[in-house]
């Protein structure tokens, strides 16, 4: 089975850094995705890693050391509209298994 | 069409009482996707379908749940006798990739079930 863990909730402020760290457990591994969900709506695809090492995408950077079942999703220059909740989501042999996210609150 | 389209967005039933929910993936998407989140909680695994292969049901919580696709297109979702914990927001996706998930799943704006 899978098991992840994320931290529930994160707080930072407009402009600053933050990085949201996930670890897993898995019987399968496929790849290890990060969600955004804005309250309300439904989740939208950022990022996607299989290999270890640093994914870069605009202000957002996703890491993966599978030997350690560790991500982290790192959002620079924060903005207002980056407030939503992140789900880590590990991919096992036929099925997509999400954490319970993380509300990261934007404040000015 | 543009995304994945589900309804209805939003169904109130008694307890006890059938519900079908309804998703249309992406044209040509071969994967679809049933999930359930409950208010606060993270995404809980229902079902997959892929192509003509047999669907994996392994995250149906109880008999009452069963799901059903045509094809490569639409899907639905039934509950029967719903009790009050089946209400969450019921999301549908879907993905391009025939041999496996390792694609962006494009995820419906969900069917909000309320049982009273």
């Amino acid at each position: 089975g899978q098991n992840i863990d994320q931290p529930t909730e994160m707080t930072a402020t407009e402009g600053a850094i933050v990085q949201i760290n996930c670890t897993y457990q898995t019987s399968g591994f496929n790849g290890l995705f990060w969600y955004q969900q804005h309250a309300g709506e439904a989740p939208t695809f950022l990022s996607y890693n299989v290999l270890d090492g640093l994914e870069e995408k605009g202000r957002f950077s996703s890491f993966l050391s599978r030997s350690k079942g560790y991500s982290y999703l790192l959002l620079k220059e924060l903005q207002m509209k980056d407030s939503a909740s992140y789900l880590c989501a590990v991919g096992g042999y036929s099925t997509l298994t999400f954490g319970k996210g993380t509300m990261l609150l934007v404040s000015p | 069409g543009a995304g994945v389209s589900q309804s209805p967005s939003n169904k109130v039933t008694e307890k006890g009482k059938d519900v079908e929910l309804r998703c249309d993936p992406i044209s040509g998407h071969t994967a679809l996707y049933w999930y359930r989140q409950r208010l606060g909680q993270g995404l809980e695994f229902l079902i997959y379908f892929q192509g003509n292969s047999a669907p994996d049901k392994s995250g149906l919580p109880s008999d009452r749940f069963s799901a059903e696709r045509t094809g490569e297109s639409v899907s639905t979702l039934t509950i029967q006798r719903t009790q009050q914990e089946d209400s969450a927001v019921y999301l549908c996706a879907s993905s391009a990739n025939p041999t496996g998930f390792n694609e962006k799943l494009f995820f419906g704006s969900g069917t909000q079930l309320s049982v009273l």
